[in-house]
C-alpha cells in the first residue's frame, strides 16, 4: 500500500504571497488532517477534513483554509503568507477520523521571506 | 480543558540502558492513545497505540506502552536503547474531538555510545 505523499518537499515564498501544498492520503484512508510544526515545537493541528467535509479546526485565521477531493485527496491554502508561517507543513491521513492513527507525510518546508 | 503533557524535553541515555519516556493527559472520556516518532525534519511515524484491552501494548522497534487509567499516564519504554533510537517522541491523546486535542510538546532522545 502507499503511504501519504506530499508536494512539494520544500518551498520558499514571499510575505503576502499565497500557497498551496497537496496531499495524497494513503489507499483506503478517508481523513486527512493537516498540522502545522514550527523549529522544535509539536505539530500543531489546522484542521481535519472527513469525506470531503471539514470536520474540525484548530486556532488558525480564516486564511488558512483546505479542500479535500473525492479521492480523499487533500490540499492546504495559505493566503497573505506572514513570516511566521515558515514551518514544517504535516499531512496526516486515517481510516474513519483518527480512531485508527494517523499515517504521516513527510511534510512541507514552507520559509516565507 | 483537555490536554497532553509530556514532563521531559530532552532525555540522554546510554546505548544498551533502558528508556521511559513520560506522558500524561487530562480527557474526559476513555482516549484514545498514541506514541510517533519523529527523525529530524522527517514526518511521524506511529510507534504504538492504545484503544481498549490489555493496558499493556507492543509496538514497533521493540517499544512498549502502558495505560494506567488511576494516573492519567501512557509511558513509553524500551529495555535497551539503540543509537538509532535518537529521534523526537511524541505523545498524542485522540478521541472524540477528531484531531483537536494536538500532539504534547515532544521529548528529544540523545544516545550516548
Amino acid at each position: 500500500e502507499t503511504g501519504v505523499t506530499q508536494s512539494p518537499t520544500h518551498l520558499i515564498k514571499t510575505r503576502g504571497q499565497q500557497v498551496t501544498l497537496r496531499c495524497s492520503s494513503q489507499s483506503g484512508h478517508n481523513t486527512v488532517s493537516w498540522y502545522q510544526q514550527a523549529l522544535g515545537q509539536g505539530p500543531q493541528f489546522i484542521f481535519q477534513y472527513y469525506r470531503e467535509e471539514e470536520n474540525g479546526r484548530g486556532n488558525f485565521p480564516p486564511r488558512f483554509s483546505g479542500l479535500q477531493f473525492p479521492n480523499y485527496s487533500s490540499e492546504l491554502n495559505v493566503n497573505a503568507l506572514e513570516l511566521d508561517d515558515s514551518a514544517l507543513y504535516l499531512c496526516a491521513s486515517s481510516l474513519e477520523r483518527e480512531i485508527y492513527g494517523y499515517t504521516f507525510g513527510s511534510g512541507t518546508r514552507l520559509t516565507v521571506v | 480543558a483537555q490536554s497532553v503533557t509530556q514532563p521531559d524535553i530532552h532525555i540522554t541515555v546510554s546505548e544498551g540502558a533502558s528508556l521511559e519516556l513520560r506522558c500524561n493527559y487530562s480527557y474526559g472520556a476513555t482516549p484514545y492513545l498514541f506514541w510517533y516518532v519523529q527523525s529530524p525534519g522527517q514526518g511521524l511515524q506511529l510507534l504504538l497505540k492504545y484503544f481498549s484491552g490489555d493496558t499493556l501494548v507492543q509496538g514497533i522497534k521493540g517499544f512498549e506502552a502502558e495505560f494506567k487509567r488511576s494516573q492519567s499516564s501512557f509511558n513509553l519504554r524500551k529495555p535497551s536503547v539503540h543509537w538509532s533510537d535518537a529521534a523526537e517522541y511524541f505523545c498524542y491523546v485522540g478521541g472524540t474531538s477528531y484531531g483537536k486535542l494536538t500532539f504534547g510538546q515532544g521529548t528529544i532522545l540523545t544516545v550516548h555510545p
